[in-house]
C-alpha cells in the first residue's frame, strides 16, 4: 500500500509570494495533520483536520491555513511569505486522529524562502 | 517548559553494538503516547515504536526496544546491534490530547552516527 505522499518535493519561493502543498493520506485514513520543521528542530503542530473539518490549530499566524478534501487529501497554504518560513513541512495522516492512532508521516516539502 | 526533553545532541556508535538515546517527558494527562521516529536526511520521518501510558511491558520492534519508566517519565530507545543504516536523526514525541483530537509534540532530537 502506498504511504503518505506529498507534493512538490522542493519550492523555492520569494518574500511576499504565496505557496500551496498538498498532501495524500493513506488509504483509509480519515486524518490529517500538518507540521512545520524548522531546521535544527523537531517538527511543530500547525493543523489537524478530520472529514474535511479542522479539529485543532497549533501557535502559527493566519498566514498559514488549510482544508481537507472529501477525498481526505489536503492543502496546506501559506500567504505572505517570510524568510522564516523556510523549512520542512510534514503531513502526516491517521485513521481518526484520536487518542490510540499513529500518525504516518510522508516525506515532506522542502520549502526555501529568499 | 519543554515537553520533551533529548539531552544528546549526537550519539556515536560502532556497528552491532547497542546504543541507548535518552528522552524524558512532562505531561499532567494520565493517558498519553510515546513514539520514536526516525528521520534519515531524505526527510522522512519513520514511525519506530510506540508506549502506551498504561502499557505494562515495554514495547520492542524487531531491533528497537523502548525502556519506559514511568516514575522517571523517561522513555528511552534502545537499539540493539546497530547498522549502518541507522545513521539518521531520532526524534522521540508525546501524543496529548486537545479538545477531543491528539497531537504530537516532538523534542530536538539526536543525531545518531554508526561508524563501521
Amino acid at each position: 500500500d502506498a504511504g503518505v505522499t506529498q507534493s512538490p518535493t522542493h519550492l523555492i519561493k520569494t518574500r511576499g509570494q504565496h505557496v500551496t502543498l498538498r498532501c495524500s493520506p493513506i488509504s483509509g485514513h480519515k486524518s490529517v495533520s500538518w507540521y512545520q520543521q524548522v531546521l535544527g528542530q523537531g517538527p511543530q503542530f500547525i493543523f489537524q483536520y478530520y472529514e474535511k473539518e479542522e479539529r485543532g490549530r497549533g501557535n502559527f499566524p493566519d498566514r498559514f491555513s488549510a482544508r481537507q478534501f472529501p477525498n481526505y487529501s489536503s492543502e496546506l497554504n501559506v500567504n505572505a511569505l517570510l524568510l522564516g518560513d523556510s523549512a520542512l513541512y510534514l503531513c502526516a495522516s491517521s485513521l481518526e486522529g484520536a487518542r490510540t492512532d499513529t500518525q504516518y508521516f510522508g516525506p515532506g516539502t522542502r520549502l526555501t524562502v529568499l | 517548559a519543554q515537553k520533551i526533553t533529548q539531552t544528546q545532541p549526537g550519539m556515536f556508535v560502532q556497528e552491532k553494538e547497542a546504543v541507548t538515546l535518552d528522552c524524558t517527558y512532562d505531561t499532567s494527562d494520565p493517558s498519553y503516547g510515546l513514539f520514536w521516529y526516525k528521520q534519515p536526511s531524505s526527510g522522512e520521518m519513520i514511525f519506530l515504536i510506540y508506549q502506551g501510558s498504561y502499557d505494562q511491558q515495554n514495547a520492542t520492534e524487531g531491533r528497537y526496544s523502548l525502556n519506559f519508566q514511568k516514575a522517571r517519565k523517561s522513555a528511552n530507545l534502545v537499539i540493539s546491534a546497530s547498522q549502518l543504516g541507522d545513521s539518521a536523526m531520532y526524534f522521540c514525541a508525546m501524543r496529548e490530547m486537545n479538545s477531543g483530537y491528539s497531537t504530537l509534540t516532538f523534542g530536538k532530537g539526536t543525531m545518531l552516527l554508526v561508524s563501521p
